[in-house]
């Protein structure tokens, strides 16, 4: 059974320039997570998608961050423009979700952008 | 708030050594308690979790981990470490009594495994 596939797998912009990542989750799998992980630091929750929908968006910094999941399978996030800031890894990860909430996430290899 | 305290930025333990990578946690209710580790430029893997029930619970690759209640710990352990185990570990936890609150990450612990 393939994985969580995010691509690509490294990102180098200039600050100011448009990026977006991709995410394929687990088929089956109805939630799916984009997290942002920061050098030495644990993953951080951006958004969680229940199917198509964006049940908890929070931590996503709304003014340069977007994200969608039109046909409740892949996703993308956006960001734009990007920051110095921005420079780390993003995660995807997807769950079966459907209410139970001791449920496993699966995560992708992830994509390390770099912002110059 | 639910956090995650991983008080060791670095374990070293020689092969054939038991290992131990320490968790606590905070939550207003109960939790759930969840072992991630992560190979360089690879994504997070699932080892195991605890939900109810046992508070022993065992993994992937031999791991186990120890729910202790009283201390708020959740300590990841192995009875004899190999080189290949040499990674980084995460604990992480979710407020079971909270709805869908988040998975909330700790700092991550680096294991490494000396031959």
């Amino acid at each position: 059974e393939a994985g969580v596939v995010q691509s690509p797998r490294y990102k180098i912009i200039e600050k100011k320039q448009p990026v977006a990542f991709w995410c394929n989750p687990i088929s089956g799998h109805n939630t799916l997570y984009w997290y942002r992980q920061n050098l030495g630091q644990g993953p951080e929750l951006l958004i969680r998608y229940e199917n198509e929908e964006a049940v908890d968006d929070s931590q996503l910094p709304k003014d340069r961050f977007s994200a969608e999941r039109l046909k409740g399978v892949d996703s993308t996030l956006k960001i734009q423009p990007a920051e110095l800031g921005d420079s780390a890894v993003y995660l995807c990860a997807s769950s079966l979700g459907q209410g139970i909430d001791s449920d496993t996430q699966y995560f992708g290899p992830g994509t390390r952008l770099t912002v110059l | 708030a639910q956090s995650v305290a991983q008080p060791e930025d670095q374990v070293n333990v020689a092969e054939g050594n038991p290992l131990t990578v320490k968790c606590t946690y905070s939550v207003s209710g109960n939790p759930y308690l969840f072992w991630y580790v992560q190979y360089p430029n690879r994504g997070l893997q699932f080892l195991l979790k605890y939900i109810t029930g046992d508070n022993l619970v065992k993994g992937s690759y031999g791991f186990e981990a120890e729910f202790n209640k009283s201390q708020t710990s959740f300590h990841l352990k192995k009875p004899s470490a190999l080189v290949s185990d040499s990674a980084l570990y995460f604990c992480a936890v979710r407020d079971r009594s909270s709805g869908n609150t988040p998975l909330v990450f700790g700092k991550g612990t680096r294991l490494s495994v000396i031959a």
